[in-house]
C-alpha cells in the first residue's frame, strides 16, 4: 500500500537552530502534501498545504517565514523550522494522498522536535 | 463552523471487552468520514473510510457506522486487545476539498 516516510523521527537541538524535516511518498507521486502539528493530548492541527512546483498555502496564524515549506518534486516535501525556539517544540506530521483515488490520506510517522 | 466532536474523551476497558466510540460532526457539505488509529508517538493509520452513501464499514475487529442524516458515526471495537490502546480520531472531509477536519480523539486504554 501507499507509504509516506518522514525523517528524522526525532530531533533535539539548541534554541536558534534551523531544523529541516523531510516527507517522502515512497510508492506514489503526491502533488499535494500536508503538514500538521500536534501538541500532547491534542488533535492534529493543519499548518500548511504543500503544492508541488508552487508556493505552499498556510493556515491562518502560521508564520510562513518561520515554517518554510518546499515541494520541489512529486515525492518530496520539506518543512524547515527556522531559528527554532522552545515553543516550537512539538510533534510534526506530514501526509499525502494518492491522486485521483479514493484512498485516505497516508500519514508519516511524525517528527518529535525538542528545542532546548 | 465545521466541527468534529468525539466522545468519550478517554476510555478504559479490560482486554476482551467490546467498546464503542462516538463521533458527531457539523461539516456540510460532506464528502467522507474516516477513522484513524494513532499510537503514541506515531502517525495516524487509517482504519475505515466511508462516503455519505455508506452506512457501515468493517476492518477486522473494527466496525464503523455512519448516519449522514444525523451526522453521527461510531467505531465499534470487538474483543479488544492490549494493542488496541491508542487514540482514535474521527476525521471528516468536506465536499470538493482535500482538507481534513479532525476530531479531538478518544484515548482508549486496554488493560489485561
Amino acid at each position: 500500500g501507499a507509504v509516506v516516510s518522514q525523517h528524522p523521527s526525532r530531533v533535539i537541538c539548541k534554541s536558534g537552530t534551523s531544523v529541516k524535516i523531510e516527507c517522502r511518498s515512497l510508492d506514489f507521486q503526491a502533488t499535494t502534501m500536508f503538514w500538521y502539528r500536534q501538541f500532547p493530548k491534542q488533535s492534529l492541527m493543519l499548518m500548511a498545504t504543500s503544492n508541488e512546483g508552487s508556493k505552499a498555502t498556510y493556515e491562518q496564524g502560521v508564520e510562513k517565514d518561520k515554517f518554510l515549506i518546499n515541494h520541489a518534486s512529486l515525492t518530496l516535501s520539506t518543512l524547515t523550522v527556522t531559528s527554532a525556539h522552545p515553543e516550537d517544540s512539538s510533534f510534526y506530521i506530514c501526509s499525502a494522498s494518492v491522486p485521483y483515488s479514493n484512498q485516505p490520506q497516508h500519514f508519516g510517522d511524525g517528527t518529535r522536535l525538542s528545542i532546548l | 463552523k465545521n466541527q468534529v466532536e468525539q466522545s468519550p474523551q478517554s476510555l478504559i476497558i479490560l482486554e476482551g471487552k467490546n467498546c464503542t466510540l462516538q463521533c458527531n460532526y457539523t461539516v456540510s457539505p460532506f464528502s467522507n468520514l474516516r477513522w484513524y488509529k494513532q499510537d503514541t508517538g506515531r502517525g495516524p493509520v487509517s482504519l475505515t473510510i466511508m462516503t455519505f452513501s455508506e452506512n457501515t464499514k468493517s476492518n477486522g475487529r473494527y466496525t464503523a457506522t455512519l448516519d449522514a442524516d444525523t451526522k453521527q458515526s461510531s467505531l465499534h471495537i470487538t474483543a479488544s486487545q492490549l494493542s488496541d490502546s491508542a487514540s482514535y480520531i474521527c476525521v471528516v472531509t468536506g465536499y470538493n476539498t482535500d482538507k481534513l477536519i479532525f476530531g479531538t480523539g478518544t484515548r482508549l486504554q486496554v488493560f489485561p
